[in-house]
């Protein structure tokens, strides 16, 4: 078994639905992670947790929410979204995070989940 | 802030050819430096990472990476690449809040 897994894999919405992406981590890790990858553009970061703290990326809109309700789960609650937010999302893990709520650990990814958004 | 360039954004290359992929980062005060890699359809994974010590860094499947501060460089190379080294490569370092930044990718195709 990985050792951090996302679903759905593959997710299709409107953009007046409401959806939730699931991250989970097996490996005993502190920390957890959202990451956008779009197409010819570098992984952007978008939330950090730490034992269940939240670090928040000022940059990421209100219309993306995520929740950590313990260290080993992470969700992305997604809420009227527009079609430039279709992306694959990628969920990490990592033992522990460093300051300012970034991590120099090694961080372990999941599949990721590929949103599209009409 | 930290900005991670790496020069190539499409290798073609044939097998038993040798590979270097470039990178570099603007903010100076890291020494951690990370290279991940994505093969076709699978996870995102660490290929290798600097922390300390000799900055010839050897990583899985006979990658190495030599950090050289003075240049701000971290560059990735194997001497004799395999088909099976068709993916993509991101170099990762932290920025002055110990986030990772994440350079663009070079997809790198090898062929048969």
């Amino acid at each position: 078994e990985t050792g951090v897994t996302q679903t759905p894999r593959h997710l299709v919405m409107g953009m007046t639905n409401k959806k939730s992406l699931k991250c989970e981590q097996h490996l005993g890790h502190n920390a957890m992670y959202w990451y956008k990858q779009s197409a010819k553009k570098p992984l952007e970061l978008m939330f950090v947790y730490s034992l269940e703290e939240r670090v928040e990326n000022n940059s990421v809109p209100s219309r993306f929410s995520p929740e950590c309700p313990n260290s080993s789960h992470l969700f992305l609650h997604l809420h009227t979204l527009q079609p430039e937010d279709s992306a694959l999302y990628l969920c990490a893990s990592s033992q522990d995070r460093g300051p300012g709520g970034g991590s120099t650990d090694t961080q372990y990814f999941g599949p990721g989940t590929r949103l599209t958004v009409l | 802030a930290q900005s991670v360039s790496q020069h190539n954004h499409h290798v073609i290359l044939s097998e038993a050819a040798s590979l270097e992929l470039g990178c570099n980062y603007s903010y100076g005060g890291t020494v951690n430096l990370f290279w991940y890699v994505q093969y076709p359809g699978q996870h995102l994974q660490l290929l290798l990472k600097y922390f300390s010590g000799d900055p010839l860094v050897k990583g899985i499947k006979g990658f190495e990476a030599e950090f050289i501060k003075s240049k701000f460089s971290f560059n990735l190379r194997k001497p004799s690449v395999q088909w099976s080294d068709t993916a993509e490569y991101f170099c990762a370092v932290p920025d002055s809040w110990g986030k990772l930044q994440f350079g663009a990718g070079t997809q790198v195709v090898v062929t048969p």
